[in-house]
């Protein structure tokens, strides 16, 4: 079983809005991290946001959110009035202690002027 | 502090060649990780060395190997080459692998690998 899904190969979004980018996590490990990351079209991978399975509220970092939804398994990455510069693939991992960090597919976003 | 650095920045070879990537980690990262990211495939596991010792392995076939040196430096091996084997090949360190689930991994800027 995939560890990681991302359901959403493409995403359009208008400039401004708030645009949801959805991640679901396989883990039988009550101990988990969730990250987020931004990869641009230069190549390089950047760390967006981290939410740790104890954590009892959800994780913002500026206009990135995350949506924490245990008992679904989800952790959906919120980002609020989306800019130009936010087009870009999007990458949701997971990391089970000693383990390594499972990615998923990414969704690739474009943000509409 | 200086990022992760991966040389060479850009690869060409032919099939049946082989080729070592190499890798820095951020001062202080004792853990490293690869990636092979393809087009649509994401980014899938290469392997995890901490402290010289490898901990974790993805799927790969032993063509892919790597090592990592007591500065923590990282290299990796892939030996006769492939045509599926062109890719970015991404190197990331953390703090390290029994540190807290919340030391993000940082990544390198990716050595692109051409395979003729």
């Amino acid at each position: 079983a995939q560890k990681i899904t991302q359901t959403q190969p493409g995403m359009f979004v208008q400039e401004k809005e708030a645009v949801t980018l959805d991640c679901t996590y396989d883990t039988s490990d009550p101990s988990y991290g969730l990250f987020w990351y931004k990869q641009p079209s230069s190549g390089e991978m950047i760390f967006l946001i981290y939410q740790g399975s104890y954590d009892q509220q959800n994780a913002t970092e500026g206009r990135y959110s995350l949506n924490f939804q245990k008992a679904r398994k989800s952790a959906n990455l919120v980002i609020s009035a989306s800019q130009l510069g936010d087009s870009a693939m999007y990458f949701c991992a997971m990391r089970e202690p000693g383990n390594q960090f499972y990615f998923g597919t990414g969704t690739s976003l474009t943000v509409i002027p | 502090k200086a990022g992760v650095t991966q040389t060479p920045r850009y690869l060409i070879k032919t099939r049946g060649q082989q080729v070592t990537l190499s890798c820095s980690p951020i001062s202080g990262h004792r853990s490293v990780s690869w990636y092979q990211q393809t087009p649509g495939q994401g980014l899938q596991f290469l392997f995890e060395y901490f402290s010289e010792t490898q901990r974790n392995k993805g799927n790969f076939p032993g063509r892919f190997s790597g090592r990592q040196f007591s500065n923590s430096r990282s290299e990796m091996n892939v030996s006769t080459l492939e045509l599926g084997d062109s890719a970015l090949y991404l190197c990331a360190s953390s703090f390290g692998v029994g540190g807290a689930l919340s030391n993000e991994q940082f990544f390198g800027p990716g050595t692109r690998l051409t395979v003729l």
